[in-house]
């Protein structure tokens, strides 16, 4: 059973570019979440989909975007690279429902680097 | 969010237990407690989660304290493997949407 996957691994990009994460989640997980971790601090959080909707969304600019196909799978999109948007961004998936907490299992990141 | 508190370290030796801390003073009754560790080079992984009693699984125990305003996870015997930061995070169980709020965790050392 594949865990959470995630392309490219590694990406330098430069400032004012645009770019383009993808992820596929954990078989039979229906949300998917991405965060932004820079160096030496903990996972922010960005936004969560499920069927194909925004649900939430963590305090990041609208230059950062999304979506959620309908296999589940997800792409994290930022356009107007900055040099701060340098940092690790990882991909979590996780099946919705309330009471009971579920887990969310975390791909291994793409390392993004904007020069 | 309700907001945790870590301590920014801590060492062990291998083999032996150790206990890490976390206060969450605010918890409001409905949220749950989890705890997510991150080895070097990879993305967080699930360890445990509580609500109000104490919970045992293969990789750690929680505690909780009565009020629930802190807790403790504990690793019984400490491996090599076990190095790396771990995290108190607290999430609404009235939420199907489970935002994550990381603070910056506690870096576990071991040493052989």
């Amino acid at each position: 059973d594949a865990g959470v996957t995630q392309s490219p691994t590694h990406l330098i990009k430069t400032r004012g570019q645009q770019v383009t994460l993808r992820c596929s989640p954990k078989s039979g997980h229906d949300t998917v979440s991405w965060y932004q971790q820079a160096l030496g601090q903990g996972p922010q959080f960005i936004f969560q989909y499920y069927e194909e909707e925004e649900r939430q969304r963590g305090n990041f600019p609208d230059r950062f975007s999304g979506h959620q196909f309908p296999n589940y799978s997800s792409e994290l999109n930022v356009n107007a690279l900055l040099l701060g948007d340098s940092a690790l961004y990882l991909c979590a998936s996780s099946l919705f429902g309330r009471g009971e907490s579920y887990e969310q299992y975390f791909g291994p990141g793409t390392r993004l680097t904007v020069t | 969010d309700a907001k945790t508190t870590q301590p920014n370290s801590m060492e062990s030796n291998e083999e032996e237990p150790v206990h890490l801390p976390c206060n969450h003073s605010t918890i409001s009754g409905t949220d749950y407690i989890h705890w997510y560790r991150q080895l070097p080079s990879q993305g967080p992984e699930y360890v445990i989660h509580g609500l109000t009693s104490n919970v045992n699984n293969r990789m750690a125990s929680l505690a909780i304290a009565e009020d629930r305003k802190s807790s403790t996870l504990i690793l019984h015997r400490a491996t090599l493997r076990d190095a790396a930061v771990y995290y108190c995070i607290l999430r609404d169980k009235n939420t199907g949407f489970q935002k994550l709020v990381f603070g910056t965790g506690t870096r576990l050392l071991v040493s052989p």
